[in-house]
């Protein structure tokens, strides 16, 4: 069973600039969450794909956008870079993204804006 | 809204001593919790979980967590702890339809 992958695994932008994280799923399943992680803080939900169509969003501008394929794995794209930007991207898996369901994370994308 | 609060931003004990990280939970609707933890440099990885039934649920590696409705807390236990225990330790509420809502972290220190 192959377990949920990020890629890269770090990253340095200028403000400004635009950035594509990538996820690819644990291996049937068809749900991708991405959360933001900042430094010293607990992970905050960014958005949920499920089968392709996003299934919930948090607290995010619209520069925070994302996308899932048929394969079910996942971006994350981020427009106009900011310096607060800056934090650890997670992406995690799961069967179906109900509440009950554990998820599993990937080792993350840790991305610095200068 | 739900929202999860941890008590203690830095836990630090000496190895082989107990030890209890606390969570405490808002959620008024289903109550599904998790501690997650992340060792340095790492992703997160799922410790246990509270779903239903039993309210003291266990970890292969020796922790333990006691869902406790009336104080709405999900509370990790572990009676001796080990060097490697040392990672940040995340309480969360899967309680809405998709999300799962964290606390800020507890960093344990486990010292000899």
């Amino acid at each position: 069973e192959t377990g949920v992958t990020q890629s890269p695994t770090h990253l340095i932008k200028t403000r400004g600039q635009q950035v594509t994280l990538r996820c690819s799923s644990q291996s049937g399943h068809n749900t991708v969450s991405w959360y933001q992680q900042a430094l010293g803080q607990g992970p905050q939900f960014i958005f949920q794909y499920y089968r392709e169509e996003e299934n919930g969003r948090g607290n995010f501008p619209p520069r925070f956008s994302g996308l899932q394929f048929p394969n079910y794995s996942s971006e994350l794209n981020v427009n106009a870079l900011e310096l607060d930007d800056s934090a650890l991207y997670l992406c995690a898996s799961s069967l179906t993204g109900r509440g009950r369901e554990t998820q599993y994370f990937g080792p993350g994308t840790r991305l610095l804006v200068l | 809204a739900q929202s999860v609060t941890q008590l203690d931003s830095q836990v630090p004990v000496f190895e082989e001593a107990p030890v209890e990280l606390r969570c405490n939970y808002s959620s008024s609707v289903s109550v599904y919790l998790f501690w997650y933890v992340q060792y340095p440099n790492q992703g997160l990885q799922l410790l246990l979980k509270y779903l239903s039934g039993s309210t003291l649920v266990e970890s292969i590696n020796g922790f333990e967590a006691e869902f406790n409705k009336s104080q709405t807390s999900f509370h990790l236990r572990k009676p001796s702890v080990h060097i490697s225990d040392t990672a940040e330790y995340f309480c969360a509420d899967g309680g809405s339809n998709y999300k799962l809502t964290f606390g800020k972290g507890t960093l344990l220190t486990v010292n000899p």
